[in-house]
């Protein structure tokens, strides 16, 4: 099986802008996760989806938006990028249905600078 | 509020030594805990524990579970510079709570 796949891998944006970064879940799997790690911080849990609905969100602000498509892949969009969003954005996918528990599964992550 | 708290926050060792790492908790409704290396970028799946006092075993590496202390460790015997990386230790509660991950140890194995 193919693994987790996160588009793009690395990304360049100045303050102020958006972005949009992409989240390919193994196949079979309907949990999408998406984290925030910085040094300092460490991982953060920004939000997780499941079926296509928003199942648990972190502590962050209303710039930070995500979707789930019908296919289980995902996207999160950061609006009016700031300095401190420079982080290494990475998004899990997990078989859980909700009931049971399982691992989760990370991709390579996409790095974001903002400048 | 949830917590987990890994220590040391990083450590230096030589080849060839044993290095324990540590993980101690605060959860509500505790239902599994996780462990994790992230060398570059995606954290990999070592091991997951829900049975107090199992030890679960990978070759060099083990990992102890005491739910009544609140707390795991991770050994590695005979350590090489593969190992060098980033252990990140995570909670799972029941239900559909997110997984609450520590902020890491970071080991550096020295030839």
């Amino acid at each position: 099986k193919a693994g987790v796949t996160q588009t793009p891998r690395y990304l360049i944006k100045t303050r102020g802008q958006q972005v949009t970064l992409s989240c390919s879940p193994i196949s079979g799997h309907r949990s999408v996760s998406w984290y925030q790690q910085t040094p300092g911080q460490g991982l953060q849990f920004l939000f997780e989806y499941f079926s296509e609905t928003q199942r648990n969100k972190g502590n962050f602000p209303g710039r930070f938006s995500g979707r789930q498509f019908s296919n289980s892949r995902s996207e999160m969009n950061v609006s009016t990028l700031e300095l401190g969003d420079s982080a290494l954005y990475l998004c899990a996918s997990s078989p859980r249905d909700g009931i049971s528990y399982n691992e989760q599964f990370f991709g390579p992550g996409t790095r974001l600078t903002v400048l | 509020e949830d917590k987990v708290v890994q220590s040391p926050l990083s450590l230096v060792v030589h080849e060839g030594d044993t290095v324990t790492l540590n993980c101690s908790y605060e959860v509500t409704n505790f239902r599994s805990l996780l462990w994790y290396k992230q060398e570059k970028k995606a954290p990999t799946f070592l091991f997951m524990l829900t049975s107090s006092g199992i030890e679960k075993k990978s070759g060099r590496l083990s990992s102890i579970l005491d739910k009544k202390e609140l707390f795991s460790i991770l050994n590695i015997t005979a350590t090489q510079t593969g190992d060098s990386a980033v252990y990140l230790c995570a909670v799972a509660a029941s239900g559909n709570t997110p997984l609450v991950f520590g902020k890491g140890t970071r080991l550096s194995v020295i030839a």
